[in-house]
């Protein structure tokens, strides 16, 4: 079945580098993914959406990169700031206009 | 603020009971959608609609249904609630049908079992 994953563990850095968050999906090939971020309590954001066509994809700090032969995503925050602290989702479609979200990776940007 | 709206922002009630969540989408999205978020859990897919019609079906317990009005805001009905419904339940919405459209989610409804 499919399968998505995301660091499990938090990641912590400090103010100022780049966080790298990892989503690996199995048993398909998803036609694009989408990440959103989610503040405790509150409703997921849309960030950036990237297609299987597309190496890369940024937006302001963010950048996504796709590697269909890895079967993974890459979601990069540079410049790092406190406020950047939450939880980050990566959501490819799940077929038959689903879509799944994975458990999300925690990061803490320390000042 | 998404522009979806959820009501109510909370909701208490004991086992066995039947409550209704209401969803209105931003202005001009078809197409909304439902989630599940237990404590800890990820978020989990419930139910989409597309004007009117459902066009979709994640892991929604029988006990749970849906449905999209005419004037596009939703509903989710849950009946003879358990413990393990408390959870946060959202909605969202989007401009389309296909998946490949980002979805706006509402600040959520916590429902509290007890």
């Amino acid at each position: 079945s499919q399968k998505i994953e995301q660091n499990s563990e938090a990641l912590n850095i400090q103010e100022g580098k780049t966080a790298t968050l990892t989503c690996n999906y199995t048993n398909y090939s998803p036609a694009y993914l989408q990440w959103y971020r989610q503040d405790p309590g509150r409703g997921p954001v849309f960030l950036l959406l990237i297609r299987e066509n597309e190496k890369e994809k940024r937006k302001e700090r963010l950048k996504v990169t796709f590697d269909t032969t890895l079967k993974q995503s890459l979601f990069h925050i540079t410049a790092s700031q406190p406020a950047d602290s939450a939880t980050y989702l990566c959501a490819p479609p799940g077929g038959g206009f689903k879509t799944i979200f994975g458990a999300g990776t925690r990061l803490f940007v320390k000042a | 603020d998404s522009g979806v709206t959820q009501t109510p922002k909370h909701l208490i009630t004991a086992t066995g009971q039947r409550v209704t969540l209401r969803c209105s989408p931003r202005s001009g999205d078809l197409s909304v959608y439902w989630y599940q978020q237990s404590l800890d859990q990820g978020l989990q897919f419930l139910i989409q609609y597309y004007n009117g019609e459902e066009r979709a079906k994640g892991n929604i317990l029988e006990r749970f249904s849906a449905q999209q009005f005419p004037d596009l805001h939703s509903e989710l009905n849950l009946s003879s609630l358990e413990l393990g419904d408390s959870a946060l339940y959202f909605c969202a919405s989007s401009p389309r049908w296909a998946d490949a459209y980002e979805q706006y989610f509402g600040p959520g409804t916590r429902l509290t079992v007890t």
